[in-house]
C-alpha cells in the first residue's frame, strides 16, 4: 500500500450536483496530479498542483477545479455533474525534483445519477 | 489522439507461462516509461519503469524492454502465477510530469 490516501471511496451523487474529493500525498512529497479513470480504461490526466498552484492541465472543462493546501493534501471539485463524470477517481503524489515513481491512491469511486 | 497504444487489450495463460505486454508511442518527447499493476478497486501501483537509455531492466520476475527507434517497449513476467492476474498499463512521461497512459492489459493466469 502506498502512503496516499483518498476519500471518499465511493460516492453517489445527483446530476448537476457538485462534488469534493480529498486526497493526502505521501510524506515527503510536494507534488499532487488527479486522474479520471473510466470503466475499462486507462487513467486520464485532469491536472497537477505544486506549491499551492495549477501545474499543468488535461482535456478537461473549467468545471473540474482543484486546489492544493500547505501540507500537499489536495482536494479535486466538479460542478455541474453530468453522467459521464462517473468514474473512478485517482489521485496521484510524487516529488517534483524527481517528476516521477508517481504513487497512487486507491481512488474514489463516483458514480452519478 | 491515443499518444500511447497498447495491446493485446486481453491476455490468458497458464501459470509459469510468459506473457508478453507491448507498447508504442509517438512523441518523442516522452522520457520515463512507468508499468502500473491494478487489481479491481485499488489504484495502480507502480511495478517497473525504464528511461530511453537503457535498453533492458529487470526488477524480480518483470522485465521490460525498450526499443527507442521503434518508440516501443515491453512487459515480459516471468514464471507467471495467478496472483499476477490483474490490468496492466503502460505510461509515458514527458518534461510536464505528466503521464499519458495506454488503454491497459486484463492478464489471467491460471492455475
Amino acid at each position: 500500500e502506498t502512503g496516499v490516501t483518498q476519500s471518499p471511496t465511493h460516492l453517489i451523487k445527483t446530476r448537476g450536483q457538485q462534488v469534493t474529493l480529498r486526497c493526502s500525498s505521501q510524506s515527503g512529497h510536494n507534488t499532487v496530479s488527479w486522474y479520471q479513470q473510466a470503466l475499462g480504461q486507462g487513467p486520464q490526466f485532469i491536472f497537477q498542483y505544486y506549491r499551492e498552484e495549477e501545474n499543468g492541465r488535461g482535456n478537461f472543462p473549467p468545471r473540474f477545479s482543484g486546489l492544493q493546501f500547505p501540507n500537499y493534501s489536495s482536494e479535486l471539485n466538479v460542478n455541474a455533474l453530468e453522467l459521464d463524470d462517473s468514474a473512478l477517481y485517482l489521485c496521484a503524489s510524487s516529488f517534483w525534483d524527481r517528476g516521477t515513481e508517481a504513487f497512487f491512491g486507491q481512488g474514489t469511486r463516483l458514480t452519478v445519477v | 489522439q491515443q499518444q500511447v497504444k497498447q495491446s493485446p487489450q486481453s491476455l490468458i495463460v497458464q501459470k509459469g507461462g510468459i506473457p508478453i505486454i507491448n507498447c508504442a508511442y509517438e512523441n518523442t518527447a516522452f522520457d520515463y516509461f512507468p508499468w502500473y499493476q491494478q487489481f479491481p478497486g485499488k489504484g495502480p501501483a507502480l511495478l517497473i519503469a525504464i528511461r530511453p537509455d537503457v535498453s533492458e531492466k529487470k526488477e524480480g520476475r518483470f522485465t521490460i524492454s525498450f526499443n527507442k527507434s521503434a518508440k516501443q517497449f515491453s512487459l515480459h513476467i516471468m514464471d507467471s502465477q495467478p496472483g499476477d492476474s490483474a490490468t496492466y498499463f503502460c505510461a509515458a512521461e514527458g518534461s510536464n510530469y505528466k503521464l499519458t497512459f495506454g488503454k491497459g492489459t486484463l492478464l489471467t493466469v491460471n492455475p
